[in-house]
């Protein structure tokens, strides 16, 4: 059972477009972290959302965590070929190791 | 301030050998995780070591164990590799494990045969 579901699995869109990618769970985290993950590199983190309903801003990346707390979004603005990539979402319980979702393999064509 | 560093990069093998990976976390940091990626399952947590003791343990076969030494350094062992354990194998170091922020290597690219 995969505690965090991340959808679309994959996205193939083109530059200019907006898209948003999904981290669902039935469990509560304290905080959800979204990380980058390019090819031949390890994941890289973006943001940290710790508070229910937060909104964050990275340029053009949008990331919000849920009210619930168990759930978050990440909205991209204008794609560009520089954002392709895995977009995983982690979730943190206590001090437990973190959960990942299996990630959204986003593809910008130029 | 040097990234996560692991050793080697590419690895072949074949079904039944064994495998050490390496890594070396970033500097000051105490908590080194360690993660086994493959497209089918995602980003499994496979074991944390925090200054030189095993904290957490995911759920996979004692084949697999790995070790933290007094510099922070850690290695990962598999025994008797089976074909499922080709992946990519990511270390993580962070302050204080758990749910801090993980600083990944570039993982390390096992192939068995």
């Amino acid at each position: 059972t995969q505690l965090l579901e991340q959808s679309p699995q994959f996205l193939s869109i083109q530059e200019g477009e907006n898209l948003t990618v999904y981290c669902n769970s039935s469990s509560v985290f304290s905080s959800l972290q979204w990380y980058r993950q390019e090819p031949g590199e390890g994941p890289v983190l973006l943001v940290t959302v710790v508070t229910g309903g937060e909104v964050k801003k990275l340029k053009r990346l949008t990331f919000q965590f849920g009210d619930a707390r168990k759930d978050s979004s990440l909205h991209i603005t204008a794609a560009q070929p520089g954002d392709t990539g895995l977009y995983l979402c982690a979730g943190a319980r206590g001090n437990t190791p973190l959960v990942f979702g299996k990630g959204t393999r986003l593809s910008v064509i130029a | 301030k040097a990234g996560v560093t692991q050793t080697p990069r590419y690895l072949i093998k074949t079904r039944g050998q064994q495998v050490t990976l390496s890594c070396s976390p970033i500097s000051g940091h105490r908590s080194v995780s360690w993660y086994q990626q493959t497209p089918g399952q995602g980003l499994q947590f496979l074991f944390e070591y925090f200054s030189e003791t095993q904290r957490n343990k995911g759920n996979f076969p004692g084949r697999f164990s790995g070790r933290q030494f007094s510099n922070s350094r850690s290695e990962m062992n598999v025994s008797t590799l089976e074909l499922g354990d080709s992946a990519l194998y990511l270390c993580a170091s962070s302050w204080e494990g758990g749910f801090d922020t993980q600083y990944f290597g570039p993982g390390t690219r096992l192939t068995v045969l």
